[in-house]
């Protein structure tokens, strides 16, 4: 059963720090997705990657925040320096990237909390 | 513009009782598609359903059914005899060529409490 994983799950930090997380896309899957939660502005699109290069990253605060994909089966979401209005869950997903609409196929989440 | 609406905010049944959940869209676009994700209390997201424009057929997956209507811009999804498993957020999103088929535009979330 091919999954989308994602690590850490948890990471509390503290203001300031540099935070990285990371996600291995589904086997073969060509797109990649970041999604932000929070109470507030529910699910947001934050960057999207087609065979690794980044297509639309209009969502992502362009100054403390960067995405990359160093291969196929990794994409990493980076913030530096972190503030307390980051903490969030943020989800990858990923897709065939075939047909017009990709279905896609969202990982664990990593539960990030900024003190 | 695209969005959609959950108006549900949060629906509690006890177990065996049917439960419906809404979801209306809105878009200018001819062709577009429609999902429904189900997040457990762990978090996850997962995929139930895609659905697109052009086939308002309804579909039925086991205890789940979901009815497209384009009169009324509704992806509605129904859970018949709820269990406590059923117990999640559900979200509807929307897929369009106005957003690069990129962005899955997310509703609000309804939030299904299946009681024993």
């Amino acid at each position: 059963d091919a999954r989308v994983t994602q690590t850490p799950r948890d990471k509390v930090t503290e203001m300031g720090q540099e935070v990285t997380m990371r996600c291995q896309p589904i086997l073969g899957h060509n797109t990649v997705f970041w999604y932000r939660q929070t109470m507030m502005q529910g699910l947001e699109l934050l960057a999207y990657f087609r065979n690794r290069a980044p297509l639309d990253d209009s969502g992502m605060p362009k100054d403390r925040f960067s995405a990359e994909m160093p291969d196929a089966t990794l994409a990493t979401l980076k913030i530096q320096p972190s503030e307390p209005r980051d903490s969030a869950v943020y989800f990858c997903a990923s897709g065939t990237g075939t047909g017009e609409a990709d279905t896609q196929y969202f990982g664990p989440g990593t539960r990030l909390t900024v003190l | 513009a695209q969005k959609v609406t959950q108006a549900q905010t949060e629906i509690s049944v006890v177990e065996k009782e049917d439960v419906t959940l809404d979801c209306v869209y809105e878009t200018r676009d001819t062709t577009y598609y429609l999902f429904w994700y189900k997040q457990p209390p762990s978090g996850e997201l997962v995929f139930l359903i895609r659905r697109n424009s052009f086939d308002e057929q309804n579909e039925i997956s086991g205890r789940y059914s979901w009815n497209f209507q384009k009169s009324t811009s509704s992806f509605n999804f129904t859970i018949t005899a709820s269990q406590v498993v059923d117990s999640a957020v559900y979200f509807c999103a929307l897929n369009t060529p106005s957003g690069g088929y990129n962005k899955l535009i997310f509703g609000a979330g309804t939030r299904l409490a299946v009681h024993p």
